[in-house]
């Protein structure tokens, strides 16, 4: 347990459903990231969110839409998927300091996407 | 950006040995984390170690920011070790993956 959940843990969507991934931290962190696990390729990440504000999108198709309300809620909106978007998608959190990052990131157990 | 490469890609050890696993980037790193992912997917931290030495148990690790590498030890390996290893650091930006080393541990 790292203090970072995420649900659910497995979802299968049709290329035309529209769903939302969901993720919560407890640890008190102030930033808040999606990354993309593909097979055989390393983890991507796709978005950063410090202090609520989206601070980085890594060319990531408009299909995919974050959303932040609060600094331990972060969500991912999904539509019209492709199946190549079919991987693991995990959350993580770290404490940034006004400078800058290089802290710790925890990351959440994932959810494995797979679309049909 | 930052270019992480991580050696061997793939390892198998029988239970009880020792093993070590590489790390090189290529740019000033500001964090260099190492986790294991289970079959579940999920990442554990392992180490937080921007440079200097930690031991945790049977694991540790070393980096050497200034010859930018970093080095994973698991002593007395066991079936639980299996998994794969990634190493991930931080420049300026944000944190990059290796390609991980796959560990399978025979009994």
């Amino acid at each position: 347990e790292t203090g970072v959940t995420q649900t659910p843990r497995h979802l299968v969507m049709g290329m035309t459903n529209k769903k939302s991934l969901k993720c919560e931290q407890h640890l008190g962190h102030n930033a808040m990231y999606w990354y993309k696990q593909s097979a055989k390729k390393p983890l991507e990440l796709m978005f950063v969110y410090s202090l609520e504000e989206r601070v980085e999108n890594n060319s990531v198709p408009s299909r995919f839409s974050p959303e932040c309300p609060n600094s331990s809620h972060l969500f991912l909106h999904l539509h019209t998927l492709q199946p190549e978007d079919s991987a693991l998608y995990l959350c993580a959190s770290s404490q940034e300091s006004i400078t800058g990052r290089g802290y710790e990131q925890y990351f959440g157990p994932g959810t494995r996407l797979t679309v049909t | 950006g930052i270019q992480v490469e991580q050696s061997p890609p793939d390892l198998i050890l029988q239970e009880g040995a020792n093993s070590t696993l590489r790390c090189n980037f290529s740019d000033s790193v500001n964090n260099l984390q190492w986790f294991h992912q289970n079959p579940w997917g999920q990442l554990i931290n392992l180490f937080y170690i921007p440079s200097g030495t930690k031991q945790n148990g049977r694991l540790s690790a070393t980096t050497v920011a200034t010859e930018r590498y970093s080095l994973l030890y698991i002593s007395s390996s066991q079936t639980t070790d299996s998994g794969v290893y990634f190493c991930a650091v931080e420049g300026y930006s944000t944190l990059t993956f290796g390609k991980g080393t796959m560990l399978l541990v025979s009994p």
